[in-house]
């Protein structure tokens, strides 16, 4: 049972380009979750989606950010227009279900770097 | 509480002792939660997890205190080892979004 992949591992974007993350769940796991990281700082929430539904979007930035979670294929966390503030490492989460009791398994993320 | 950008406190401890790390968390109303460990250049790691019902939960090496009546969760490693080496993250779970700590940087001295 692979864990959660995540694509590309690495990826350099230069400023005004636009970058796509991709996160395929564990098999089972229905709900997804997005954090972003900067070097040495902790998690931040961005957004949580379940199949064809974003159900949270509250820590995503409002303009240039959007995620979705189709009901065939990968999460994709979608970044248009990308600035150097943009580098960080965007971790991807899933879980069976929500709610109390529920662990959420991590990928290896992705690190973006803005050129 | 949810990380606010602040830079990672570092704790660092002989190799062979034991090893504490605190969390404060943010909403009372969390019933669930997890302590993480992360190492450099990987996603982060489940340790162990404890409930609000509960305010002390052992795994091996491994214990999770929790005081609800002041919002406080802590992480404390046994004989700790050169491969404890990570940063640590508690989180908190009320209702669907997990939400993390600032994370703490555990260095172990050989």
């Amino acid at each position: 049972n692979a864990g959660v992949m995540q694509n590309p591992r690495h990826l350099v974007r230069r400023r005004g380009q636009e970058a796509r993350l991709r996160c395929s769940p564990m098999k089972g796991h229905s709900h997804v979750y997005w954090y972003r990281q900067l070097p040495e700082e902790g998690l931040k929430f961005m957004v949580y989606l379940q199949k064809e539904n974003i159900i949270d979007e509250s820590g995503m930035p409002k303009e240039r950010f959007s995620a979705e979670f189709p009901k065939e294929g990968p999460s994709i966390l979608r970044i248009q227009q990308v600035v150097r503030g943009d580098s960080a490492a965007y971790f991807c989460a899933s879980s069976k279900q929500t709610g109390s009791d529920t662990e959420a398994f991590f990928g290896q993320g992705t690190r973006l770097t803005v050129v | 509480g949810e990380s606010v950008g602040l830079h990672l406190p570092t704790l660092s401890v002989q190799e062979g002792d034991n090893s504490i790390i605190n969390c404060a968390y943010s909403n009372s109303a969390s019933d669930y939660f997890i302590w993480y460990k992360q190492e450099s250049g990987k996603g982060p790691q489940f340790i162990i997890d404890i409930r609000s019902n509960m305010d002390k939960r052992q795994g091996q090496r491994v214990t999770v205190l929790l005081n609800k009546t002041v919002k406080h969760l802590s992480l404390q490693i046994a004989a700790t080892q050169p491969g404890d080496s990570a940063v640590y993250f508690c989180a908190e779970t009320g209702g669907f979004k997990t939400i993390f700590g600032a994370g703490t940087r555990l260095f172990v001295k050989a």
